[in-house]
């Protein structure tokens, strides 16, 4: 198993580009996070998915916009970058038998330069 | 406005020396509490996960106590080697939103 895998590994963009942040996993999970960590703040919650088909915000949404097709993927997409939007972005996964409560599994993580 | 709240944000300790540090959380709808440990350059990876009242777990020398009724958790570290520099992250669960909230972490370093 791979587990979460997580591309591109780092990129810089210009403001007001756009660009979308690849999540994969392979373990069969239904929860999938988006989560973005800036110095100082720990993590927080940019969008989550219960399975296929199936979004929520978490407590970061704005300037971002997820889908989640398939069970294996969940990309992240922002659509007119800011500067605001610089940060490390984390993928994560959980098992599908206990919801949010499960231990999630996180990816190796996206860094992302607005300049 | 729910919050969890780890202390200290950060910490150095004697390699050999042992310590702990706390997680505190709204005791009200709790479900569960991860610990993860995270590694500068890697992504977070979990340690133990909590959901009884007076649920103890351990790891090696890394063990965790928990406290629903009060609403904390204790991370407890055991001889303390270089290995362990890493921020620990608690993440609590509540049930009411299905909402995850993690703690900003404690930042751990072990001086030789």
């Amino acid at each position: 198993n791979a587990g979460v895998t997580q591309t591109p590994k780092f990129r810089i963009l210009k403001i007001g580009q756009s660009m979308t942040l690849q999540c994969t996993q392979d373990m069969n999970h239904n929860y999938m996070y988006w989560y973005r960590q800036d110095p100082g703040m720990g993590l927080k919650l940019i969008y989550y998915s219960v399975g296929a088909g199936i979004t929520d915000k978490g407590e970061v949404p704005n300037g971002y916009n997820v889908s989640r097709s398939t069970t294996e993927d969940f990309p992240l997409r922002l659509e007119l970058a800011a500067p605001s939007q610089t940060s490390v972005y984390f993928c994560a996964s959980s098992p599908p038998s206990g919801g949010t409560g499960e231990t999630q599994y996180f990816g190796p993580g996206t860094r992302l330069l607005v300049l | 406005i729910l919050n969890v709240e780890q202390s200290p944000q950060s910490l150095h300790v004697q390699e050999g020396d042992s310590t702990n540090f706390t997680c505190s959380f709204p005791s009200s709808n709790f479900y569960a509490l991860h610990w993860y440990r995270w590694e500068t350059a890697k992504s977070p990876e979990a340690l133990f996960v909590m959901t009884l009242n007076g649920d103890e777990k351990k790891k090696g020398r890394i063990s965790a106590t928990l406290n629903t009724k009060e609403g904390y958790s204790y991370l407890y570290i055991k001889g303390s080697q270089p290995e362990d520099s890493a921020t620990y992250l608690c993440a609590f669960f509540l049930y009411r939103d299905d909402k995850i909230i993690f703690g900003k972490g404690t930042r751990l370093h072990i001086l030789p």
